[in-house]
């Protein structure tokens, strides 16, 4: 069963519209999370991580993401997106924050005028 | 300061063939991670240093694949008798001891004909 979930696998979206990219968890496995950005030609670079405390945690270049225990989810979202967003974005879990990722398939975010 | 550096970028070899893929870490970090992203996928874990030693190997796919670190610096990652199925993008990351934050390397991408 895969560990981390991500739903959409291409998300389009116009230019300062909101955004929502879901992530779901397996709970035996992942309790540290993570977003990761891919930009074309680009490494991965972290946005933002969760690793105990405060269930909403605040990222780079205005993304946030809320942990939510009960439903094993940790969904990202922006309010207003720009173009420059256009990236493919990964969610990820470990069971230690040390150790090894395992991250969802990616979603291909499409931000248009 | 510099990032996590990968050689080749780009590798193409025929089938059969013994490659290595080489990754520069971030001077001063300890732990090491090799990751393999296959198109469509997000990466997945091959093999985990801290240190000289490989303290997870878990994901490495069969005895084909071989990962040193002898120095606790520089990383090689060495596939013998290629096959077509290897052809990915070879991910390295590097953190300092302890961290939570895995920096990525660009990838080399390795096409297997």
């Amino acid at each position: 069963a895969q560990s981390v979930t991500q739903l959409d696998s291409q998300v389009p979206v116009f230019e300062e519209a909101p955004v929502e990219l879901r992530c779901n968890y397996s709970s035996s496995v992942s309790v540290y999370l993570f977003w990761y950005v891919q930009y074309p030609n680009q490494g991965l670079q972290l946005l933002l991580k969760y690793l105990s405390g405060s269930t909403l945690v605040k990222g780079i270049n205005g993304f946030e993401a809320e942990f939510n225990k009960s439903q094993t989810s940790f969904h990202l979202r922006k309010p207003s997106v720009h173009i420059s967003d256009t990236a493919e974005y990964f969610c990820a879990g470990a069971k230690d924050s040390w150790g090894k990722l395992q991250f969802g398939a990616g979603t291909q975010v499409v931000v248009t005028p | 300061g510099a990032g996590v550096s990968q050689t080749p970028s780009n590798k193409v070899t025929e089938k059969g063939k013994y490659v290595e893929l080489r990754c520069d870490p971030i001077s001063g970090h300890t732990a090491l991670y090799w990751y393999r992203q296959s198109l469509g996928q997000g990466p997945e874990f091959l093999i985990y240093f801290q240190g000289t030693g490989a303290a997870d190997d878990s994901g490495l796919p069969n005895d084909r694949f071989f990962a040193v670190r002898p120095e606790g610096s520089v990383s090689t990652l060495k596939i013998q008798r290629t096959e077509r199925g290897d052809s990915a993008v070879y991910l390295c990351a590097s953190s300092p001891q302890g961290a939570d934050t895995q920096y990525f390397g660009p990838g080399t991408r390795l096409t297997v004909l």
